[in-house]
């Protein structure tokens, strides 16, 4: 099955950007999903890209998608600390989203 | 964007007894629910797939018998835990698919079992 590799952690200052990297093992993800989750709360859906791109841009966000390293990143440009979250990366498998463990953006002031 | 809502958001039941979490799509019909648990600090972990008018296809390892999953219309699947016990202790979110195919997920249900 899909195997989802994340880094724990990340701390950035506020006015940096933040790069969040993933791995994935299944070639056949048509949708790779990034989630953002704060604190006691569901998942929010930040931004997705489609396998036959390489680079998407919305507003602060861009995901870049190696595909041939099967390699996924969020770059999040001028992060606030209300971006301090949980991020996940969560390739689609027929129809299913495989989420990674997670990375924690931490944000200082 | 549309939106999912989960009831309760919270609860506290005590061992040995049964409880009913609720999953909406309040501005779309969603054919296909998920159900995910979530551990502190970990990630999702796919319970089961719930489509409306049809059994819930479950994951490998999660019992039927205990998570009793209903999707009774396009907007509402509920999702039951039966006989709890402290191990069931989680966070319970649910996701809603869109026609168009999107996911969204409801604000999650902290269930504590004492």
């Amino acid at each position: 099955g899909e195997d989802v590799e994340q880094s724990l952690f990340l701390s950035v200052r506020e006015g940096d950007s933040s790069v969040i990297n993933c791995t994935y093992t299944d070639s056949s993800s048509t949708y790779l999903y990034w989630y953002k989750q704060e604190p006691g709360a569901g998942l929010q859906l930040l931004t997705y890209i489609f396998s036959n791109m390489d680079m998407k841009q919305d507003q602060r966000l861009t995901v870049l998608l190696n595909k041939k390293d099967k390699h996924l990143s969020l770059r999040i440009a001028d992060t606030q600390t209300g971006d301090s979250a949980i991020y996940f990366c969560a390739p689609n498998q027929g129809g299913k989203l495989i989420f990674g463990q997670g990375t924690e953006l931490s944000v200082k002031p | 964007g549309a939106v999912v809502s989960q009831h309760p958001s919270r609860v506290i039941c005590k061992s040995g007894t049964s409880v009913k979490i609720e999953c909406r799509s309040l501005d779309f019909q969603a054919t296909t629910m998920f159900w995910y648990r979530q551990f502190p600090k970990q990630s999702l972990m796919l319970m089961a797939t719930s489509n409306e008018g049809s059994k819930a296809t479950y994951e490998q390892g999660v019992e039927k018998d205990k998570f009793l999953i209903n999707h009774a219309s396009l907007t509402l699947s509920t999702l039951t835990v039966t006989s709890a016990h402290p191990e069931d202790s989680s966070f319970y979110i649910c996701s809603a698919r869109d026609p168009p195919g999107e996911q969204y997920f409801g604000p999650g249900t902290r269930l504590t079992v004492t």
